[in-house]
């Protein structure tokens, strides 16, 4: 089966430009998660959302960015206007819930560099 | 609310020696646990987990952990280490429910040949 899918995979982008980042969880899974890791602050829970409902987004760092997911396979996260400060990387993960313990799985990751 | 320490952020070993990462959590009732592991430029990949019965887990890797309620540990341990095992290792608990993981800080594991 297939994993989670993110892209971009690599991301250089200017200061002040809008960044998408993007996920495809896993088929059949309900809760999808989009985390942060930098070297300062570790791996960061940003927004998790269940059956496409945001359920948590005390993690989003500011009103510069926003999470959708407008169905079951697919999310975004944006950043607009992006700052060097969001250089991270950027993890989608999806789980399938309660039955599985919320054994969450994660996607290889959108390396992000604002410069 | 859970919480999860990984007490070593750095841990050395030489190739082919035995390895024990610690991860002390909090939670007041049973927990589930987890071990991911995550090579450089990788995402974090599931070892294995722990919710109920057997306290000795079997992972992937050759990889195993064991729980001690009494010592609130799950610590991940492997008998002989290679080389391909240097990377990030991350502990995570969770209740169950509505309770989604917490993870720890990572502890950085770094095998000498």
């Amino acid at each position: 089966d297939a994993g989670v899918i993110q892209s971009p995979r690599h991301e250089v982008t200017e200061m002040g430009q809008e960044v998408t980042l993007r996920c495809k969880p896993i088929s059949g899974h309900n809760s999808l998660f989009w985390y942060r890791q930098t070297m300062m602050r570790g791996l960061e829970l940003l927004i998790y959302f269940n059956n496409n409902v945001p359920i948590d987004d005390s993690g989003m760092p500011e009103d510069r960015f926003s999470a959708k997911m407008p169905n079951a396979s697919f999310s975004t996260l944006k950043i607009q206007p992006s700052e060097p400060r969001d250089s991270a990387v950027y993890f989608c993960a999806s789980s399938p819930g309660v039955s599985s313990g919320n054994t969450i799985y994660f996607g290889e990751g959108s390396w992000l560099t604002v410069v | 609310a859970q919480s999860v320490t990984q007490p070593d952020i750095h841990i050395t070993v030489s190739e082919g020696a035995s390895l024990e990462l610690r991860c002390n959590y909090s939670y007041g009732a049973t927990p589930y646990l987890f071990w991911y592991v995550q090579s450089p430029g990788q995402g974090l990949q599931l070892l294995l987990k722990y919710f109920s019965g057997d306290t000795l887990v079997q992972g992937i890797k050759g990889f195993e952990a064991e729980f001690k309620r009494s010592q609130s540990s799950f610590n991940l341990r492997k008998p002989s280490v290679h080389w391909s095992d240097a990377a990030e290792y991350f502990c995570a608990v969770g209740g169950g429910g509505s309770y989604i993981p917490t993870f720890g800080r990572g502890t950085s594991l770094i095998v000498h040949p």
